[in-house]
């Protein structure tokens, strides 16, 4: 099983600051997903196949990585942006895994 | 517009049954992989199984095997999740998703539903 460790765990940021979390596989992955909760949401799919924005998403936000390492990255933080964001691995599976999330707060 | 509706939880005893739901619209269901996805605070998300388009092929987490089965009717358009033998630490928020094509990532997701195990 693919075990993905994201980092922080909780960070916060001042609006129109620059911000990236990190996301690490115990293996290497072809691909990674990203995905935002907001509350008590459902999640949202926000990156896939690393670097591609999902329909709608702002394009302050991006992602970049390759084997065993991934970011998400947000050029300039926004109050709307404050939620949990969750990467996600297909490339071993099952089982298909998340990683424990970062939750991100508005200064 | 893609919509994805659970319905079916709520408050069980431990080893007893129950059955999710998952009502499907605004795409053609038959294309797509369908998967269910639990929460908890403590685990946070956890796939739970998957099913192929046409319902031959199921995959399940391994502390689900044996006891969980995810089916589909693709003419009504609906998945379902059977939890047989349920325990405290499937307590969780099962949300319903849509497989980016056949097996891909999860690009629609349901509202989800609660479940909870306890005497």
């Amino acid at each position: 099983e693919i075990v993905l460790t994201q980092s922080p765990t909780t960070m916060a940021a001042s609006p129109g600051e620059k911000v990236t979390l990190t996301c690490l596989a115990s293996s290497s992955v072809n691909y990674m997903y990203w995905y935002q909760q907001k509350s008590s949401a459902s999640p949202k799919l926000l990156i896939y196949y690393t670097s591609i924005l999902a329909s709608g998403v702002p394009d302050r936000f991006s992602g970049s990585g390759s084997g065993t390492s991934y970011s998400l990255t947000i050029s300039s933080m926004e109050a709307e942006d404050a939620a949990i964001y969750y990467c996600l691995q297909l490339t071993s599976t099952p089982p298909i895994t998340f990683g424990s999330g970062t939750k991100l707060e508005i200064k | 517009e893609v919509q994805l509706v659970e319905s079916g939880g709520g408050l069980v005893q431990p080893g007893r049954s129950l059955k999710l739901s998952c009502a499907a619209s605004g795409f053609t269901f038959s294309n797509y992989g369908m998967a269910w996805v639990r929460q908890t605070p403590t685990k946070g998300l956890e796939w739970v199984a998957s099913i192929s388009t046409g319902g031959g092929n199921t995959y399940y987490r391994d502390s689900v095997k044996g006891r969980f089965t995810i089916s589909r009717d693709n003419a009504k358009n609906t998945q379902y999740l059977q939890m047989d033998s349920l325990r405290s630490e499937d307590t969780a928020t099962y949300y319903c998703a849509r497989h980016e094509g056949p097996f891909g990532f999860f690009d629609y997701w349901g509202q989800g539903v609660m479940v909870t195990v306890s005497s």
